[in-house]
């Protein structure tokens, strides 16, 4: 599996945009980023993933490279609900073989008022 | 619709005992995975569930052991309890081979 890099953390002001970076130098072709949170207490969330192209659903946008080194997850409007730990993951999409999590140390998110 | 529950919510053991976690996934999933989450570091994956067998584990001893039930419904089972065994266990649940998990609460296990 990719290994990928994170930074330890970060802070953001309620209302403006999160913008958490992830490295993922070695990914392959068919390994897909995927992200989860884990706000405090709580078992982490699934977000969002991608292969190649840029992403959005209702939680976040994610914007991958081109050259799929690294991405970005953005979270449009931060709120302090947004508080959390944030994992990026690179594993292939499906795999019937089993389909383990393996978690970083993710960047924990801090959005201040 | 039901997400993953877990049971129960925390537990105190003493050392040598041992514990056994329950867990319920999510409507229409076939697969369990449990992972334990020392406090401060990222969720540890210890095994897999699908039809009732184990497909997959990780770098835990045999102490940690499990099970599955016809209804998808999971068990974690630790024996010979450790005071390095507390911690938040999670329980994910999941459609084969899909890495979209969704994880219960956990159960937050102290070993004293």
């Amino acid at each position: 599996d990719a290994k990928t890099t994170q930074p330890p953390s970060m802070d953001c002001a309620e209302g403006r945009a999160a913008n958490l970076p992830c490295n993922h130098s070695t990914i392959s072709g068919n390994e897909y980023v995927y992200w989860y949170r884990q706000i405090h207490s709580q078992g982490p969330q699934y977000i969002i993933h991608g292969l190649k192209n840029n992403e959005t659903n209702e939680m976040a946008s994610l914007i991958i490279t081109e050259d799929r080194k690294s991405s970005t997850l953005i979270l449009p409007h931060a709120t302090l609900r947004d508080t959390a730990v944030y994992y990026c993951i690179v594993r292939v999409a499906e795999n019937n073989a089993g389909n383990m999590l393996t978690f970083g140390g993710g960047t924990r998110l801090m959005v201040k008022p | 619709d039901a997400g993953v529950t877990q049971s129960p919510t925390h537990l105190i053991k003493t050392r040598g005992q041992q514990v056994t976690l329950r867990c319920s996934p999510k409507s229409g999933h076939d697969t369990v995975s449990w992972y334990q989450q020392a406090l401060g570091q990222g969720p540890q994956f210890i095994f897999q569930y699908y039809e009732e067998e184990e497909r997959q584990r990780g770098n835990f001893p045999d102490r940690f052991s499990g099970h599955q039930f016809p209804n998808y419904s999971s068990e974690l089972n630790v024996n010979a309890l450790l005071l390095g065994d507390s911690a938040l266990y999670l329980c994910a649940s999941s459609i084969l081979g899909r890495y979209e998990q969704y994880f219960g609460p956990g159960t937050r296990l102290t070993v004293t």
